[in-house]
């Protein structure tokens, strides 16, 4: 099955800077990469996506840039604000129309803003 | 607004109690999913269904089970609850049709003691 590796677990960076997460999968089958955010004591929501046919996508301050060859993608976080303040999670799925499609997610990194 | 609702936020039980999570959708999504979510260990799949009395393991059914008797309806049991089985439990949907975002409960903070 689909495994996906996500890097750093924590990051800490300065109001103003910008803060990137990496992640790596193992199916070159996936063709769905989106990416979540989780504030404290909140559930995740979808903050951006990526399809495999798209090599950068970018809304506002974040953008997602995909490389299907070397299998990974990434979230790029420009300008950060006191709100960018969060776990972020990344994920993969073939993103086929089918019955039993599913996520797979990665571990996780704690990002925060230093004021 | 889209709604995944999850019927307890927090449970405390005891070690070789049965335990129900319970969490309804208002979308008319198809597939449903249980996830557990771990300091550390990200948020793992452990059961999810595709369609009425429909399931498929994740990647760590050990010590759970589902029942989905309603396309809104989709049930985590805890057959015999363990202390290990301490974790936040988090139940979603999607549509399969143009597939995009997942929707998320507010999660169930399961404590064994």
């Amino acid at each position: 099955g689909e495994n996906v590796e996500q890097h750093p677990s924590t990051l800490s960076v300065q109001e103003g800077d910008s803060a990137v997460i990496k992640c790596t999968y193992s199916d070159s089958a996936s063709n769905y990469f989106p990416w979540y955010k989780q504030e404290l004591g909140k559930r995740p929501q979808l903050i951006i996506d990526i399809r495999s046919n798209v090599g950068e996508k970018k809304d506002q301050r974040i953008a997602v840039t995909l490389n299907k060859t070397a299998k990974h993608f990434s979230l790029h976080i420009t300008e950060t604000q006191p709100e960018d303040s969060a776990v972020y999670f990344c994920a993969a799925s073939k993103g086929e129309n089918f019955g039993n499609e599913k996520l797979t997610f990665g571990t996780g990194t704690r990002l925060t803003i230093i004021p | 607004d889209v709604k995944v609702t999850q019927s307890s936020r927090y449970l405390v039980k005891r070690t070789g109690e049965k335990v129900f999570l319970e969490c309804v959708q208002d979308m008319d999504h198809e597939n449903m999913f249980w996830y557990r979510q771990d300091p550390g260990l990200g948020l793992r799949l452990i059961y999810f269904s595709y369609d009425v009395k429909m399931k498929e393991k994740g990647d760590i059914p050990e010590g759970y089970s589902v029942s989905r008797e309603k396309k809104e309806r989709f049930s985590l049991i805890l057959e015999s609850a363990s202390t290990n089985q301490t974790s936040m439990y988090l139940c979603a949907s999607w549509t399969t049709n143009n597939i995009g975002e997942l929707f998320f409960g507010e999660g169930s903070r399961l404590t064994v003691l």
